[in-house]
């Protein structure tokens, strides 16, 4: 079945606590993305990557880093975590082939930071 | 600066009526636009897209149709059905290999 995952689905943590959520695709994809989604804000995306070893700051990467050593995984670094990263984050991809591709979106991860 | 906005942040709309969806870019340089449909507690799904060099795209009972000139575009759903209620985000990318930009969302809510 074509997916993409994320672990883990809910995480508390303290403020300066390093985390990392994982991403994972089985589609072969070129391009992945992180977003998070806030009330009132929708949804924007923190880092994406064309292809492995190809990664681009979205709209609000502050507070992140992103790696692409392979081409399914994505994994979203938090170096030290803050409250105002408290959020629903989404990972998704997509092939690069063609016009109007589609993304697919991962389940979410629900993150709390104390 | 929104680049893409979704000026309503909710939609009511009888069942069997017809849904109307608005987006309006300010980036001239967007290529490709999309609809995803997002239910609580999942992740976004795709919807409809559209290119640029086309006005209108139709998949069943949706269909998306692009005003360039006002840089405005809308998805239509006729007729609306109950599964429907749900967000649904507007995106916009300058080209295949870029950045998506989402607007902030639709609720729908479709009234028995």
């Amino acid at each position: 079945e074509a997916q993409v995952t994320q672990n883990p689905r809910y995480l508390i943590t303290v403020t300066g606590k390093k985390l990392t959520v994982t991403c994972s695709q089985n589609m072969n994809h070129e391009y992945m993305s992180w977003y998070r989604q806030d009330p009132g804000l929708g949804l924007r995306q923190i880092y994406y990557s064309m292809n492995v070893e190809v990664t681009d700051k979205g709209d609000v990467p502050e507070g992140y880093k992103v790696s692409r050593k392979e081409k399914r995984n994505f994994p979203l670094i938090l170096e030290s975590p803050s409250p105002n990263q408290t959020s629903l984050y989404f990972c998704a991809s997509s092939p690069l082939t063609g016009g109007g591709e589609t993304q697919y979106f991962g389940p979410g991860t629900r993150l709390l930071v104390l | 600066d929104q680049q893409v906005k979704q000026n309503s942040p909710s939609l009511s709309v009888q069942e069997g009526r017809i849904s109307i969806l608005n987006c309006d870019y300010t980036n001239s340089m967007f290529d490709y636009f999309l609809w995803y449909k997002k239910y609580p507690a999942e992740g976004p799904t795709f919807l409809i897209s559209i290119s640029s060099i086309k006005d209108k795209n139709e998949d069943g009972r949706f269909t998306v149709f692009l005003n360039k000139s006002a840089k405005h575009l809308s998805l239509h759903i006729v007729p609306s059905q109950p599964g429907d209620s749900a967000v649904y985000f507007c995106a916009a990318r300058p080209n295949r290999d870029d950045k998506i930009i989402f607007g902030k969302g639709t609720r729908l809510h479709i009234l028995p």
